[in-house]
């Protein structure tokens, strides 16, 4: 049940783009992002609720698929300070509260 | 300042002896959840719960107690600790069972079984 993340770990130069994907075998209800700097708790990103939903602040922003019952994350422009492991979470219909992480996409972005 | 408080920070205990972390949240949030963190696994779900004295299990709840008994408490109770257990613990809570409502994480435990 826990959702798939792709890539595992990307490094990026400053200003570059990436995308992580996050994938799931079930109906998916919800998706949660969060970022997790190293030895710090994670933090929360955003929340997209229903299919084709598409959110974003600043130069970070994901979108909702639930026909493919996947989400992406996209991060535009990158900074040094968006470094870190993101976490996509799911939770299922029928199942709410039980908030599914993936193992996480380790993000490096180099000067 | 609103926040997520886990105590104790660092812990070292031995194989079964019993222990308790404590979580605390002061923003009157409805939902509490704890998770357990290993390298290469991600964030696991040990327990949760919707509201005062409902609990449901998450996804690796073997060898783990809670329970809730205030709205602000959530105590996770190891009664006879083992090495596997050995991890990094984070407590959350989130105003309401999600729909657009955020975790809020504590700052962690880590604890060790030797």
């Amino acid at each position: 049940q826990q959702p798939v993340q792709s890539p595992q770990a990307v490094i990026l130069r400053e200003g570059e783009d990436a995308v992580i994907n996050c994938s799931s075998s079930k109906a998916l209800y919800s998706v949660h992002w969060y970022r997790q700097k190293h030895g710090e708790a994670p933090v929360f990103l955003m929340i997209l609720l229903k299919g084709g939903e598409q959110k974003g602040h600043d130069k970070i922003s994901a979108s909702f698929n639930e026909k493919k019952q996947q989400s992406s994350l996209y991060l535009t422009a990158s900074q040094l300070s968006y470094s870190g492991t993101y976490f996509c979470g799911t939770e299922f219909r029928g199942s709410q509260g039980n908030l599914i992480f993936g193992k996480g996409t380790k993000l490096s972005v180099k000067p | 300042e609103a926040q997520v408080t886990q105590n104790p920070r660092y812990l070292i205990t031995v194989t079964g002896k019993k222990l308790t972390v404590t979580c605390s949240q002061n923003m009157n949030h409805e939902y509490m959840s704890w998770y357990r963190q290993d390298p290469g696994l991600g964030l696991r779900q040990i327990y949760y719960s919707m509201n005062v004295e409902v609990t449901d299990k998450g996804d690796v709840p073997e060898g783990y107690k809670v329970s809730r008994k205030e709205k602000r408490n959530f105590p996770l109770i190891l009664e006879s600790p083992s090495p596997n257990q050995t991890s990094l613990y984070f407590c959350a809570s989130s105003l309401r069972t999600f729909l657009n409502s955020p975790l809020h994480f504590g700052n962690g435990t880590r604890l060790t079984v030797t």
